[in-house]
């Protein structure tokens, strides 16, 4: 596709459910990134994947949070156990190559509410 | 002390008003730094791009760094209803983590016709 695709767009949730969010990177881009951007707060990085070089998970904010990324294309953000902190705008975003120079292209985002 | 700080306004200007929004911030290995237009409901779109200190321009859009004073500002000259967004200033230090971007919290700007 011509950008990155994300979905769901919303997704609500039941504390202590688990949830999957799915992002489609652009076509021929090797780097793929997930930031959190939680009400007031600026974004958060999460995880970084760079082609097939181990991911950089350092974002994470608990073991509850796993992603991963098949065949350098669709990655997948996991969250286990929801918690009600967990609410907010999830953002995927990809670049031709690793770093920030050529900028990121992001998705729209998953919104996500825990109740 | 976050690393970046960023006023979130709300700031409301009449259409063809000059604008300016800035970021300080205190790590001083950044070197990159970026602003980005975020609309509502969307992702953050690339604005400006600046490498260490100095401006760039680029039509409307003045971006300023200055790494002395940890300071950076994005200025838009006869702002439009259209540049109605939230802008967030982001940094990288260009070290073996430079696809890590800090951001700001975010400005939300209106202007109003």
């Amino acid at each position: 596709g011509a950008g990155v695709s994300q979905s769901p767009s919303n997704k609500v949730t039941e504390k202590g459910k688990d949830v999957e969010l799915r992002c489609d990177p652009i076509s021929g881009h090797t780097a793929l990134y997930w930031y959190r951007q939680s009400l007031g707060q600026g974004l958060e990085f999460l995880i970084y994947f760079q082609g097939n070089s181990a991911p950089d998970k350092s974002g994470l904010p608990s073991d509850r949070f796993s992603a991963e990324r098949t065949g350098g294309s669709v990655s997948t953000l996991t969250i286990q156990r929801t918690q009600q902190e967990d609410s907010a705008v999830y953002l995927c975003a990809s670049s031709l190559t690793g770093g920030v120079t050529g900028g990121y292209t992001f998705g729209s985002g998953t919104r996500l509410t825990v109740v | 002390q976050k690393e970046v700080e960023q006023d979130p306004g709300p700031l409301s200007v009449p259409e063809g008003a000059i604008v300016s929004l800035n970021c300080t911030y205190s790590n001083s290995a950044f070197q990159y730094f970026m602003w980005y237009r975020q609309y509502s409901r969307k992702g953050p779109e690339l604005l400006m791009y600046t490498y260490s200190s100095g401006n760039k321009e680029d039509g409307r859009f003045t971006a300023q760094v200055d790494k002395s004073s940890k300071y950076i500002s994005l200025f838009i000259r006869d702002s439009q209803p259209s540049d109605s967004a939230t802008y967030l200033c982001a940094m990288s230090d260009g070290g073996g983590s430079n696809y890590k971007l800090t951001f700001g919290k975010g400005t939300l700007l209106t202007v109003n016709p």
